[in-house]
């Protein structure tokens, strides 16, 4: 049983770009979290999903940041006209469909950095 | 807002010595989760306690809860030098919430 994956593993942007994050998760695992994490600091939560609908998105940006987790295929994080300040580690999880007292299993991260 | 807040952030031993670290949170949790982060690596879950259980054991590592002080506090036995690694905990909080609250975690560094 594969864990949760990420890809890409590393990201370069220029300002401006886009940048666009995947996370497949865990077989069976319908809730997927995505969290950021800058240099020397604790992992903040972003988004949660579940299939097709955003379930929280208090920890999102309210521009240029969008996720989604579609009916088939894996999670996207969308970073519309990145900024210096994008530049961070992106953490996905996952957890079965048995809420909130479950644990969450988290993949190896997408680290990106905004030249 | 931060939640968790981990002692010491950082801790340096010996290896076979006892590592132990507290995190004290601020409101009402469902569970509380301890994490370990290896330097550019993902999240490894380590154990998960829930708010109605006291004490939990995995191998050489011990959890404790104490939510009339909202505490917790992580014991690792006989440390090895690969259990040096960023150690957080996390806090699911209640009220419906699936999100995890992290601390900023602690450095621990076992020296052979």
């Amino acid at each position: 049983n594969a864990g949760v994956m990420q890809n890409p593993r590393h990201l370069v942007r220029r300002r401006g770009q886009e940048a666009r994050l995947r996370c497949s998760p865990m077989k069976g695992h319908s809730h997927v979290y995505w969290y950021r994490q800058l240099p020397e600091e604790g992992l903040k939560f972003m988004v949660y999903l579940q299939k097709e609908n955003i379930i929280d998105e208090s920890g999102m940006p309210k521009e240029r940041f969008s996720a989604e987790f579609p009916k088939e295929g894996p999670s996207i994080l969308r970073i519309q006209q990145v900024v210096r300040g994008d530049s961070a580690a992106y953490f996905c999880a996952s957890s079965p469909p048995r809420g909130h007292q479950e644990t969450q299993y988290f993949g190896p991260g997408t680290r990106l950095l905004v030249l | 807002s931060q939640q968790g807040e981990e002692d010491p952030q950082a801790l340096s031993i010996q290896e076979g010595e006892n590592a132990t670290m507290n995190c004290s949170y601020k409101t009402s949790i469902n569970n509380l989760q301890w994490y370990r982060q290896n330097s550019g690596r993902g999240l490894v879950h380590l154990i998960l306690i829930r708010s109605n259980e006291r004490e939990k054991h995995s191998g050489r590592l011990r959890v404790t809860l104490d939510t009339s002080k909202k505490s917790s506090s992580l014991l690792i036995t006989a440390s090895r030098a690969a259990d040096t690694a960023s150690y957080f905990c996390a806090t699911g909080p209640q009220g419906g919430s699936e999100k995890l609250v992290f601390g900023k975690g602690m450095k621990l560094t076992v020296n052979p």
